[in-house]
C-alpha cells in the first residue's frame, strides 16, 4: 500500500524548464525525504525534511515540506539531462521504523 | 566504505524453485532494511532489522519470503516456490542513525525474474 502519491507520474521537458513534483498523503510524517533513482541503481537520497514548512535547496533544486507535514514539493530550475531518473519522496513515521515511499515520478531532460 | 553490496545483480528462475538473495551493508551500520521494487513504482517495505533482531515484517510478506540476519552484519532474503507475481527488483539499504535524521544508503538490487 502505497501511502504517498506523486504527480505527476510521468514528465518530459526539454533542457533548461522549470518543473515542479508534488508528494501528497494524508497521513502526517515526522520526516521526508527525497532520493532520486537512475535505471539499474538503488535510490540515493538527496534531501530529509522535518520541520513543517522547511525549505531547503541544493543547487537548482529547491524542497519544500508541508505547513501539516503531509506533503511536499521539489521544485527543478533550468532542468538538465543529468536530471533524468526517477524522483521518490519517502515518509519517516515516529517509530523511525520504516519509510513509505511514494509512487515516484520519471522524469526525462530532453537536450 | 565500500557501500551496500547485493549479490546477485540479476536472477532468472523457473517458477516453483527458491531462490536466495545476500546483502552486504556499510559495515557498523546496524539497520538494515529489505524493500521490493516493480518497475515505475517506489519500493515497497518488506522487513527491518536493528542489528540482527528482525523488528518488523510487513503484512504484505507472505510466508514464502523469509529473511535473516544472524551475526548483524550480511542478510539473506529467501524466497521458496517463486510466483511470477515476485518477479522484481529486491533492494537492501543501511543505516547507521535511527529518527526523523535517518539515512538510508541503498544497494544496487538483485532483479529477480520468475518464468
Amino acid at each position: 500500500t502505497q501511502l504517498l502519491e506523486q504527480s505527476p507520474q510521468f514528465l518530459s521537458i526539454q533542457e533548461g524548464e522549470n518543473l515542479t513534483v508534488y508528494c501528497n498523503s494524508s497521513s502526517v510524517f515526522s520526516s521526508l525525504q527525497w532520493y532520486r533513482q537512475e535505471p539499474g541503481e538503488g535510490p540515493v537520497l538527496l534531501v530529509t525534511v522535518v520541520t513543517g514548512g522547511e525549505v531547503k535547496k541544493l543547487k537548482r533544486l529547491t524542497f519544500q515540506f508541508g505547513d501539516a507535514r503531509k506533503d511536499s514539493s521539489l521544485h527543478i530550475t533550468a532542468a538538465q539531462p543529468g536530471d533524468t531518473g526517477l524522483y521518490l519522496c519517502a515518509g519517516g513515521t515516529d517509530t523511525g521504523n520504516q519509510f513509505y515511499f511514494g509512487t515516484g515520478t520519471s522524469l526525462t531532460v530532453i537536450p | 566504505d565500500t557501500g551496500v553490496s547485493q549479490d546477485p545483480r540479476h536472477k532468472i528462475t523457473k517458477r516453483g524453485q527458491n531462490v536466495t538473495f545476500r546483502c552486504d551493508p556499510i559495515s557498523e551500520h546496524n539497520r538494515l532494511y529489505w524493500y521490493r521494487q516493480t518497475l515505475g513504482q517506489g519500493p515497497e517495505f518488506l522487513t527491518y532489522f536493528q542489528n540482527e533482531a528482525q523488528l518488523e515484517k510487513s503484512r504484505l510478506l507472505s510466508d514464502r519470503f523469509s529473511a535473516e540476519r544472524p551475526k548483524g552484519s550480511f542478510s539473506t532474503l529467501e524466497i521458496q516456490r517463486t510466483e511470477q507475481g515476485d518477479s522484481a527488483m529486491y533492494l537492501c539499504a543501511s543505516s547507521a542513525t535511527q529518527g526523523i535524521n535517518e539515512k538510508l544508503f541503498f544497494g544496487s538490487g538483485t532483479q529477480l525474474s520468475v518464468l
